[in-house]
């Protein structure tokens, strides 16, 4: 049972560029969640989504983009990639419960 | 607005000693409240979680107490271990709400 996978786990790139963080879980979960965490502020919601076809914004939405075709699939999408978006991202599920369960995390580095 | 933040951003105890992190909520109405550990370079882990209509709940080795008086959150966990060194966070929900919001974190280290 492989739960929640993130891809990739490193990432290094320019400012400007696109960047697309894929999120992957396994339990059917109707609920995905995608955070940022940084040093000071602790897990800051992005987007999260309450089924396919469904998102909303988070705390701090500006400069991301997702997308939600399939229930297991949430990829996050930095359209023109900043400095400030040099983080740590974590993707989560929740099915019934309201307990997330969150993936590995993805490293990502703006240059 | 609603927020959880937590007393202390350090804690250092001895292998052994029993530890107790400490967390503070403001909304009134929240009524769920998750603990979860955090180590190096993974994600958050679930701990234990407590409901508003409990006010202690107990795991394997970790208990939460929740004091509603005074909007009180806390995580006890026995004869510390260095696995359990990590940040430890804690997470409101309240009803009708997916959404969880989560505290500043506690960074837990364990003395040999």
């Amino acid at each position: 049972d492989a739960g929640i996978t993130q891809s990739p786990r490193y990432k290094i790139t320019e400012t400007g560029r696109q960047v697309t963080l894929m999120c992957h879980q396994t339990w059917s979960h109707s609920y995905m969640f995608w955070y940022r965490q940084d040093l000071g502020h602790g897990l800051r919601l992005i987007y999260y989504s309450a089924a396919a076809d469904i998102t909303d914004k988070g705390e701090v939405p500006d400069g991301y983009v997702v997308s939600r075709s399939k229930t297991e699939n949430f990829p996050l999408t930095l359209e023109s990639a900043t400095r400030s978006q040099t983080s740590v991202y974590f993707c989560a599920s929740s099915g019934a419960q309201v307990t997330q369960y969150f993936g590995p995390g993805t490293r990502l580095t703006v240059l | 607005g609603e927020s959880v933040g937590l007393h202390l951003p350090t804690l250092s105890v001895q292998e052994g000693d029993n530890s107790i992190i400490n967390c503070a909520y403001s909304n009134s109405a929240s009524d769920y409240f998750i603990w979860y550990k955090q180590e190096s370079g993974k994600g958050p882990q679930f701990i234990i979680d407590i409901r508003s209509n409990m006010d202690k709940r107990q795991g394997q080795r970790v208990t939460v107490l929740l004091n509603k008086t005074v909007k009180h959150l806390s995580l006890q966990i026995a004869a510390t271990q260095p696995g359990d060194s990590a940040v430890y966070f804690c997470a409101e929900n309240y009803q009708g709400a997916q959404k969880l919001v989560f505290g500043q974190g506690t960074r837990l280290t364990i003395n040999p």
